[in-house]
């Protein structure tokens, strides 16, 4: 089945560490996104891909890092600047490109990663 | 991107169809409205969406105004695996991070 793949559903941070969340996608779509949505609270976008080798941040990507080295995956790093991680992560993904109306398809979620700090 | 608003929360009985309202009074011409629900510790999953006439699929149908204004999400037979929150999105083609999800509709369907 296609679809995008969060892991882990769970992570735990310990103070000054560095920690990944793994996305990958087999829907052949080329933007992929990162949003946070903290308790009782819609999702804010943290960064976007809409090709391979290109990122952009959004609304609140300080304290985070992205790559977007293959079409299929878009990890995103929670690093120490970020000082309150704790929140619910979402990968979400876009496309094809090439694809009738692409601008006005949805995007697609994963089941998220529950980031808490120890 | 216009800015939309939802009723926090709603009750609907179980078999019912549950009509979830959303106003867009400042939509453009050219921005789409979009659905989706999120139960809870998932992600949102997508519902339908369009620009001006109704549509419908096999979750759900839309009913936007023909002053596209306001819309409504339509459940026709709600059950209880429906319950979640619904948020209702207005975004431009030409804007591909602009999918802006507000705190959307608690909808609470009642055996």
């Amino acid at each position: 089945d296609g679809g995008i793949t969060q892991s882990p559903k769970y992570l735990f941070r310990k103070e000054g560490q560095n920690v990944t969340l793994s996305c990958e996608q087999n829907l052949n779509h080329d933007a992929m996104y990162w949003y946070r949505q903290d308790p009782g609270q819609g999702l804010r976008l943290i960064y976007y891909s809409q090709i391979v080798n290109d990122f952009q941040k959004g609304d609140i990507a300080e304290g985070y890092s992205v790559s977007r080295e293959k079409k299929e995956s878009f990890p995103l790093t929670v690093t120490s600047a970020q000082k309150n991680p704790t929140a619910f992560y979402l990968c979400a993904s876009q496309g094809p490109r090439g694809a009738p109306e692409y601008g006005n398809q949805p995007q697609h979620f994963g089941d998220g990663t529950r980031l808490s700090i120890l | 991107d216009a800015k939309t608003t939802q009723p926090p929360s709603m009750d609907c009985a179980e078999g019912r169809a549950a009509n979830l309202p959303c106003n867009h009074s400042t939509i453009s011409g050219n921005e789409y409205v979009y659905w989706y629900r999120q139960i809870h510790s998932q992600g949102p999953q997508y519902i339908i969406h369009g620009l001006k006439n109704n549509e419908t699929n096999e979750m759900a149908s839309l009913i936007i105004t023909e002053d596209r204004k306001s819309s409504t999400l339509i459940l026709p037979h709600a059950t209880l695996r429906d319950t979640a929150v619904y948020y209702c999105i207005v975004k431009s083609p030409y804007n591909f991070n602009k999918f802006y999800f507000g705190s959307g509709t608690k909808l609470n369907v009642k055996p």
